[in-house]
């Protein structure tokens, strides 16, 4: 199975500034199609898990352009500009490269 | 408005089954890749299975830890995906989710315990 590592953000961060999240796989996510099948979600307290890209970098409908997804083929980051306080939850990052799908443990976000 | 609606969980002891429903709206769910995903009491996400449309024969797909215990199905005729959950464990205690078309839609979860 691919084992995903996310790191530790260092909370809190205060609003208005970035905050950087990452995720590691054990295995290269680019497929034979040229696309990394890395996904980023958040989830808020309380709430179900909310897609925010996908493909390592496209965007799901509707997510600000504050967020943004960048990386290599094991390497990936979540950047998110301007912090406000909707942005504060758990972040999981989650390969679809191969079955099973498999989740990192998550980083949380807290806002100062 | 899409909509993802689970139901069927509850307190079941170990060794037994429970079937999930996830009744779906809003979108072409005949097309839909769908899947469970459950998260632990520790928050941690873990993909279940899936199933995919008619046009790739409904192939399904589980992870190692329900494989031969669970079975996902859907009926495409009432926009529903379900989950059958035999032999169940005490570790399968979690919230199960719903999900569809690539995680981008979700349900609100249902609860699972598994406890004598």
């Amino acid at each position: 199975d691919i084992v995903m590592t996310q790191g530790v953000l260092p909370n809190p961060v205060p609003s208005g500034e970035s905050a950087s999240i990452t995720c590691r796989s054990s295995k290269s996510l680019v497929y034979k199609d040229g696309k990394t099948y890395l996904n980023w979600f958040l989830q808020r307290p309380g709430q179900s898990p909310q897609l925010l890209t996908y493909w390592m970098s496209t965007r799901a409908s509707g997510v600000s352009d504050r967020f943004s997804g960048s990386g290599s083929g094991t390497y990936f980051t979540l950047k998110i500009s301007r912090v406000r306080a909707e942005d504060a939850g758990v972040y999981y990052c989650q390969q679809v490269r191969e079955y099973p799908r498999t989740f990192g443990g998550g980083t949380k976000l807290e806002l100062k | 408005e899409v909509q993802l609606v689970e139901t069927g969980g509850g307190l079941v002891q170990p060794g037994k089954s429970l079937k999930l429903t996830c009744a779906t709206s809003g979108f072409t769910f005949s097309n839909a890749w769908m899947d469970w995903v459950r998260q632990s009491p520790e928050k941690q996400l873990e993909w279940v299975a899936q199933i995919k449309d008619k046009s790739n024969n409904y192939a399904t797909y589980y992870a190692e830890s329900v494989k031969g215990r669970f079975t996902i199905s859907r009926d495409d005729s009432k926009s529903s995906v379900y989950l059958q959950m035999n032999s169940l464990k005490e570790e399968d205690t979690a919230i199960y989710y719903c999900t569809g078309w690539g995680f981008d839609y979700w349900g609100q979860g249902v609860m699972v315990t598994v406890s004598s």
